[in-house]
């Protein structure tokens, strides 16, 4: 498809396990940005990605998250021993360029039982 | 720092009704300003943006938004509203500078179109 694709849609996972969030931008679009929205929330910013470095990584919460971006386009979200505070929709977007509105997808839902 | 406040937490209006859904935002130099809109258990869909030039845009599905500098508002108004654009909308910017790339979103506000 022509959109942001995010997998898994759904993860439950138990307290401490480690998570993999895979994100496929639209072809061209060089910045990535993740964010994660909790129920009655606006999304919160977490990392931003311009070509495969983190041009910004100040939302990431604490250590255990970390995101990669090797090529330049795909991404993955990373989050190690994992605490039921994490559960939320970790939303990926991607834009052409700084002025240009993000597209996000439909975001994966984590639930740490 | 960037901030965006969506001063209602729930906006209610009759169908054919005009609506507006309030932003304010507090940025460092010229904002670039967006809205939202996500339906239930869906991503956020892009409505419109104001980047610079005209203070008033137009956007998607008969949505409109005035950008007012002295204000530092951005309210998203429809003349007409529509059952169908009940949904969470959301304010976001992001600042102009260097750096600050990164989108910043507001709460978010819950519109209902009564029937």
């Amino acid at each position: 498809g022509a959109g942001v694709s995010q997998t898994p849609s759904n993860k439950v996972t138990e307290k401490g396990k480690y998570v993999e969030l895979r994100c496929d931008p639209i072809s061209g679009h060089t910045a990535l940005y993740w964010y994660r929205q909790s129920l009655g929330q606006g999304p919160e910013f977490l990392i931003y990605f311009q070509g495969t470095g983190a041009a910004d990584d100040s939302g990431l919460p604490n250590d255990r998250f970390f995101a990669v971006r090797p090529e330049g386009s795909v991404s993955t979200l990373k989050i190690q021993r994992t605490e039921r505070g994490d559960s939320a929709v970790y939303l990926c977007a991607s834009s052409y360029d700084l002025t240009g509105e993000l597209f996000f997808g439909e975001g994966s839902r984590l639930t740490v039982l | 720092a960037q901030s965006v406040a969506q001063p209602e937490d729930q906006v209610n209006v009759a169908e054919g009704n005009p609506l507006t859904v309030k932003c304010t935002y507090s940025v460092s130099g010229n904002p670039y300003l967006f809205w939202y809109v996500q339906y239930p258990n869906r991503g956020l869909q892009f409505l419109l943006k104001y980047i610079t030039g005209d203070n008033l845009v137009k956007g998607s599905y008969g949505f409109e938004a005035e950008f007012n500098k002295s204000q530092t508002s951005f309210h998203l108004k429809k003349p007409s509203a529509l059952v169908s654009d009940s949904a969470l909308y959301f304010c976001a910017v992001r600042a102009t500078r260097t750096g600050a790339n990164n989108l910043f979103f507001g709460t978010g506000t819950r519109l209902t179109v009564i029937p």
